[in-house]
């Protein structure tokens, strides 16, 4: 069973960088052939893809967060991080991490974290 | 605005099936076969239910079936149960520099 968690902050200040990590309990992470990915909410909303990384380090991301995103991969750690910049009050959301790239659905997924954005 | 449209509510009573829609364009839901759809219960992270447009993960009652007509892909969900009560969202691979869009969601109501 593979299982994630997310960690990091719970409260950024504006115009400053998000930075989230997530921890894979999964023994073939860096030699399975999965994308890896992170989803937003905001609280009473719906989800938003914000990007994904193979484990080889390939990344995409979506186009309307493309400019303050960065996902990166720690094989020797089991991980794989978000960070995101110059935040605003829009960015305030649970952030899940996620196994998949959005081919064959997202199949495991972290229990979420919240992030506040707030002076 | 989501890329993918879904109806805000549906609603069924126990035992009834229920269809909830998700219409996308030939760019993303028309041009793969790569809708998933999800379960979110409240406070809750979202379940896999249906892959591929019609493929149930492992452990997903087969009450769950997904299809697709051209740009639009559905979740029909039968016999329902109040346990199904939750919010669904669809998800469409979309390529380009795209890659993933999802649904704004729909509110099931088990009456």
């Amino acid at each position: 069973q593979v299982q994630l968690q997310e960690s990091g902050p719970g409260l950024v200040k504006p115009s400053e960088t998000l930075s989230l990590t997530c921890t894979v309990s999964d023994g073939s992470f860096s030699s399975g052939d999965y994308y890896w990915s992170w989803i937003r909410q905001p609280a009473g909303k719906g989800l938003e893809w914000i990007g994904r990384i193979s484990t080889s380090g390939s990344t995409n991301y979506n186009p309307s967060l493309k400019s303050r995103v960065t996902i990166s991969v720690d094989t020797s750690k089991n991980q794989f991080s978000l960070k995101l910049s110059s935040v605003t009050a829009a960015d305030t959301a649970v952030y899940y991490c996620t196994r998949g790239g959005g081919y064959y659905g997202f199949d495991y997924w972290g229990q979420g974290t919240l992030v506040t954005v707030s002076s | 605005q989501s890329a993918l449209t879904q109806p805000a509510s549906v609603s069924g009573s126990p035992g009834q099936s229920i269809t909830v829609s998700c219409t996308g364009t030939s760019s993303d839901v028309g041009g793969y076969n790569l809708v998933s759809w999800y379960q979110q219960h409240p406070g809750k992270a979202p379940k896999l239910m249906i892959y591929e447009g019609s493929k149930r993960p492992s452990g997903v009652s087969n009450r769950f079936s997904g299809s697709k007509s051209g740009n639009t892909a559905s979740l029909t969900i039968s016999g329902l149960q109040a346990e199904d009560e939750a919010d669904y969202y669809c998800c469409s691979y979309a390529g380009g520099s795209t890659f993933v869009v999802f649904g704004g969601g729909t509110k099931l109501t088990v009456l």
